[in-house]
């Protein structure tokens, strides 16, 4: 059974800095691209970033390139969001997601962890 | 950077038929994706490549795609159907994943 499990969210204030985790299990972590998507309260969702099966290439959404960094541990099974220069606008709950296809970036999210809750405030 | 549009809200009678629309700008040259999310659990893929149906969504779930409009239809709804909708693509840009902006379906 596929689980992704993410972890780390907590209030943190503006400019400071926070890394979530997600452990994965019940598949072949290392073939699969992964994606970090958020969701502020009582919003939509929001696309945050993506890494290949690899790690070799990343993907930012506009909103919080040069402030996050995506990076993965293929031996640990496990997702990472680094992030830094903390806003308001960045309280949201953050959900890992698993693409369909094995070395497929553009593919569909086809599980989604339970997420977890950043909230940045003063 | 590419654009989804959803109607904010959708409501139907149980039994009906419901369709929510998922506009962008020749979305029909892309495969879109659908997801169902109820409150307080984290989004479900019910669509797929604009059609297909993951093993275990009813099939009064289906999806078409042409033009500038893509469409997701619930057959014979029922209240548990109710939940928000998100439509979704990949465009070669600088936010490569989008999602449109949600429909809330109200079962009346």
């Amino acid at each position: 059974e596929v689980q992704l499990v993410e972890s780390g969210g907590v209030v943190v204030q503006p400019g400071g800095s926070l890394r979530l985790s997600c452990a994965a299990s019940g598949f072949t972590f290392d073939d699969y691209a992964m994606h970090w998507v958020r969701q502020a309260p009582g919003k939509g969702l929001e696309w945050v970033s993506l890494i290949s099966w690899d790690g070799g290439s990343t993907y930012y959404a506009d909103s919080v390139k040069g402030r996050f960094t995506i990076s993965r541990d293929n031996s640990k099974n496990s997702l990472y969001l680094q992030m830094n220069s903390l806003r308001a606008e960045d309280t949201a709950l953050y959900y890992c997601a698993k693409v369909a296809s094995p070395a497929d970036i553009r593919d569909y999210f086809d599980y989604w962890g339970q997420g977890t809750l950043v909230t940045v405030s003063s | 950077s590419y654009v989804l549009t959803q109607p904010p809200s959708v409501s139907v009678a149980p039994g009906k038929t419901a369709r929510i629309t998922c506009g962008g700008n020749n979305i029909g040259s892309k495969s879109v994706h659908w997801y169902q999310q109820k409150p307080g659990q984290a989004p479900v893929l019910v669509i797929y490549y604009d059609s297909d149906r993951p093993s275990g969504i009813p099939e009064r779930f289906s999806g078409s795609n042409s033009g500038n409009t893509a469409t997701l239809t619930i057959s014979r709804v029922e209240a548990g159907d109710e939940a928000d909708y998100y439509c979704q693509v990949w465009d070669s840009s600088s936010d490569p994943v989008v999602f449109g902006g949600g429909t809330k379906l109200t079962v009346l």
